[in-house]
């Protein structure tokens, strides 16, 4: 998945606990990504980075938080997991904005009881 | 909100056979994207339509652009098993938004029967 790790791969934990999903990428990209999908919902933006230290919200960023300390780690924080935040999650990278492809990384299953 | 919608949400057809998917969008875009997902996989990307392209070819994939009428088809000719997988749109902001930020439908699961 070109050259993009996710982990965990699967994880289940409580409600109102944090959790941290990290995604790592060795394409020295710009741009990266966290996108949830749901049933019914297809994909949707949480948060994106466009370099070191800068991100911005996308459509359903209550609850999350991001970080990206270097330009091949981007971690998304669920800052108190709520039932509501059970889904995949998908880290997603570009090269730059705009008419660029993104690659995508093999997701996260995330399940919140 | 969702910019991009497939249509129809279910194709199922036979192997050889040809499979057609259509996108509608609301509002002016730069480009659109068709990207597949195999179950329990991360999409990739298949192809890019730009804004004053009306039909582009990548192998077995045709994709067409109407720009008047926000819409875009997606067609998998003499399909295989192999292309049984979930195909998605997707749509930047346009000249009004931001191009950082993709925006994907919620995708026809296609099914090829051998």
């Amino acid at each position: 998945d070109a050259g993009i790790t996710q982990s965990p791969r699967h994880k289940v934990t409580e409600t109102g606990t944090p959790v941290t999903l990290r995604c790592h990428q060795t394409e020295n990209h710009r741009y990266m990504y966290w996108y949830r999908q749901d049933p019914g919902h297809g994909l949707r933006l949480i948060h994106y980075s466009y370099g070191v230290k800068d991100t911005d919200k996308g459509e359903v960023s209550d609850g999350y938080s991001v970080s990206r300390s270097k330009t091949e780690d981007f971690l998304l924080t669920l800052e108190s997991a709520t039932s509501s935040q059970t889904s995949v999650y998908f880290c997603a990278i570009s090269e730059s904005a705009g008419d660029e492809k993104l690659f995508f990384g093999s997701g996260t299953q995330l399940s919140v009881l | 909100s969702q910019q991009g919608e497939e249509d129809p949400q279910a194709l199922s057809i036979q192997e050889g056979e040809n499979a057609t998917m259509n996108c509608s969008y609301k509002t002016s875009i730069n480009n659109l994207q068709w990207y597949r997902q195999n179950s329990g996989r991360g999409l990739v990307h298949l192809i890019l339509i730009r804004s004053n392209e009306r039909e582009k070819h990548s192998g077995r994939l045709r994709v067409t652009l109407d720009t008047s009428k926000k819409s875009s088809s997606l067609l998998i000719t003499a399909s295989r098993a192999a292309d049984t997988a979930s195909y998605f749109c997707a749509t930047d902001g346009g000249s009004g938004g931001s191009n950082y930020k993709l925006t994907f439908g919620k995708g026809t699961l296609l099914t090829v029967n051998p």
